[in-house]
């Protein structure tokens, strides 16, 4: 089944312990996007990445870091988390946007991160 | 920079009701245009998108939307809602590889 996926679903930490959010698709897509989704301000991007080691900043990107080592897989790290990270985070991924008129991004279920 | 807004934040409608959903953008340039939908409790899905050609698009479960360039609009539309389409609904824009998401629009129909 294609799919994007992201662990953990759900994350309570306290402020300034390093964490990790995973995200990984099976649908060999080469954009890749991190996204928070916050009440009235809807989602914003994070960082986004084109390709395996191509990484770019999204609207939103202090605090956070990406890497992009392999195609599949596209973690979000948070150093030093603040609750004003506190969130619901989403992965996305797609062909090539802007290519073939395509760019329907596929979206995980979310990570509600609250940081205390 | 791009922005995407959405002026409804809440809609109630009752089932059988028509749908319009504002959204505008900012950039001039070729653009291409999503709505996207949240159904409670689940993740986004893609609705419609816009890249060129005829500006009235049509999507699934009867949903359609008309780009006009000269508005800067791509708004969302649905004859008659159902219950069914309670969710929240969020217009994107794609430009220079970035997304630009509106704030959505809760659409609440009652039975």
């Amino acid at each position: 089944e294609a799919q994007v996926t992201q662990n953990p679903r759900y994350l309570i930490t306290v402020t300034g312990k390093k964490l990790t959010v995973t995200c990984s698709q099976n649908m060999n897509h080469e954009y890749m996007s991190w996204y928070r989704q916050d009440p009235g301000l809807g989602l914003r991007q994070i960082y986004y990445s084109m390709n395996v080691e191509v990484t770019d900043k999204g609207d939103v990107p202090e605090g956070y870091k990406v890497s992009r080592k392999e195609k599949r897989n596209f973690p979000l790290i948070l150093e030093s988390p603040s609750p004003n990270q506190t969130s619901l985070y989403f992965c996305a991924s797609s062909l090539p946007p802007g290519l073939a008129g395509s760019a329907e991004q596929f979206f995980g279920p979310g990570t509600r991160l609250t940081v205390l | 920079a791009q922005s995407v807004s959405q002026h409804n934040h809440h809609v109630i409608l009752s089932e059988a009701a028509s749908l319009e959903l504002g959204c505008n953008y900012s950039y001039g340039g070729t653009v291409n245009l999503f709505w996207y939908v949240q159904y409670p409790g689940q993740h986004l899905q893609l609705l419609l998108k816009y890249f060129s050609g005829d500006p009235l698009v049509k999507g699934i479960k009867g949903f359609e939307a008309e780009f006009i360039k000269s508005k800067f609009s791509f708004n969302l539309r649905k004859p008659s809602v159902q219950w069914s389409d309670t969710a929240e609904y969020f217009c994107a824009l794609y430009n220079f590889n970035k997304f630009y998401f509106g704030s959505g629009t809760k659409l609440n129909v009652k039975p």
